[in-house]
């Protein structure tokens, strides 16, 4: 069965310090996709980044950056110094190989994250 | 750039009566889902909707909830009788074969 965790329920930081979200998976599929989606306090999903299980290389993306490590199933995000635009719940996401399109999506608990000024 | 659009944004309903919830996904994408969100709690899968069927429901959809894609454009979700813990958002995603899931801005249901 598929599972994340994302054991961090909330983090609270000073803008400008960097803050790490962590996810952890599990799936007895070898190919799979790992997302990250932001949800602000307006409330829709925001897509930020979507991996697939082969390619195990870091992404930055300006102040964002995901580690994906298969050896510990982790796919943890980075925010490098955090804004307060940058608070918001933070989910982590996995989806396995479609089966007749249902590639359903697996969420995390979501770790809300308040950027304080 | 193309988008999910959901309406109503936000629902009130009184228990036990019919809703629907609208969604129109992106025009070229193929499959298409309904997940909820119960206030402060994670999102979760209802449903998914492929080739006009339905390809996979979890155990929340029960048989209250049906889906539909009447007119090859809107994408309906329909709970038949509701009920206080049907309060949640409810959010629509379509994607193509080889893309993440967009969402729609979801509909905040309210059930009284």
């Amino acid at each position: 069965a598929q599972k994340v965790t994302q054991a961090q329920t909330e983090i609270s930081v000073v803008e400008k310090e960097d803050v790490t979200l962590d996810c952890v998976y599990e799936t007895r599929d070898t190919t799979y996709y790992l997302f990250w989606y932001k949800q602000p306090p307006s409330g829709e999903l925001v897509f930020l980044i979507r991996r697939n299980s082969f390619d195990e290389q870091n992404e930055i993306s300006g102040r964002y950056s995901w580690n994906f490590q298969k050896s510990t199933s982790s796919f943890n995000f980075t925010i490098t110094a955090s804004q307060v635009v940058d608070s918001a719940v933070y989910f982590c996401a996995l989806s396995e190989t479609p089966r007749r399109g249902a590639q359903k999506l697996v969420f995390g608990q979501g770790t809300r994250l308040t950027i304080n000024p | 750039e193309p988008e999910v659009t959901q309406t109503p944004s936000h629902q009130v309903t009184q228990m036990g009566q019919e809703v629907i919830l609208r969604c129109v996904p992106i025009s070229n994408h193929l499959y298409f889902y309904w997940y909820r969100q119960i206030l402060g709690q994670k999102v979760e899968f209802l449903v998914s909707f492929y080739n006009n069927e339905i390809s996979e429901k979890s155990e929340i959809f029960d048989d209250q909830f049906s889906v539909e894609r009447p007119d090859g454009s809107n994408f309906t979700l329909k709970i038949r009788s509701t009920k206080l813990e049907d309060s949640a958002m409810y959010f629509c995603a379509s994607l193509s074969g080889n893309t993440e899931a967009f969402f729609g801005q979801g509909t905040r249901l309210t059930v009284v």
